[in-house]
């Protein structure tokens, strides 16, 4: 397993138009987690998955971002109609563990999105 | 969304010199993390702490979990230009989500 994966590695898009971003972490890793990171500052929560279950959502992920893991494998971020203030880089991270017990998470190289 | 206090803000060093920097929060925490991160790059683990007190090293790289475990503080011995990156803290309380630091920009000089 080389690791966690995101495709595409840069995404450049005019305001308005949906795009959206996959995910495929390590294969053994039931659970997988969405950040944003701008520039100058640490990646912020935005969502996170046990298996197929969208556990929390942090208030930062509006309407207009939606997340899936259909089959608790790989997950897709959609952000719709988007705005110049969704530019950033948007990380994947998964890990393994179960309530009570956490373990490392392991992050994806990101995808970049600019919105023009 | 909350984000730890980290410090110092950047570094820059003579190569072979000695690196410190900290974490601090106001929430108590169950697990800290430290990653690199590298221009373009998703950040790269480098160690985990889990129990308060912990001190572990991972190569020249040596991190503790502070007794209050509010904080927690990684050491770079014996720096080399390869460690030239931003360096953050992440830690975790009694829910799901990891808080991130501000990030500590480290550069090396030869």
């Amino acid at each position: 397993d080389t690791g966690v994966s995101q495709d595409p590695r840069h995404k450049i898009t005019k305001r308005g138009q949906n795009v959206t971003f996959r995910c495929d972490p390590i294969s053994e890793h039931n659970r997988l987690y969405w950040y944003r990171q701008t520039l100058g500052q640490g990646p912020e929560f935005l969502t996170y998955f046990q298996n197929e279950a969208q556990l929390e959502k942090s208030r930062l992920l509006s309407d207009r971002f939606s997340a899936e893991r259909p089959k608790g494998s790989f997950s897709t971020l959609e952000i719709q109609r988007t705005e110049q203030g969704d530019s950033a880089m948007y990380l994947c991270a998964s890990s393994f563990g179960w309530a009570g017990f956490y373990n490392e998470q392991f992050f994806g190289p990101g995808t970049r999105l600019t919105v023009l | 969304g909350q984000q730890l206090n980290q410090s110092p803000q950047s570094m820059f060093i003579q190569e072979g010199e000695d690196v410190s920097m900290n974490c601090t929060s106001s929430s108590i925490f169950n697990t800290w993390l430290w990653y690199k991160q590298e221009p373009g790059e998703g950040p790269v683990l480098l160690i985990a702490l889990y129990k308060a007190g912990e001190l572990t090293s991972n190569g020249r790289l040596t991190a503790q979990f502070g007794i209050t475990r509010k904080d927690s503080f990684l050491n770079i011995s014996a720096s080399i230009p390869s460690d030239v990156g931003i360096y953050f803290c992440a830690g975790m309380g009694a829910g799901n989500q990891f808080y991130f630091g501000t990030g500590t920009s480290l550069t090396v000089i030869p």
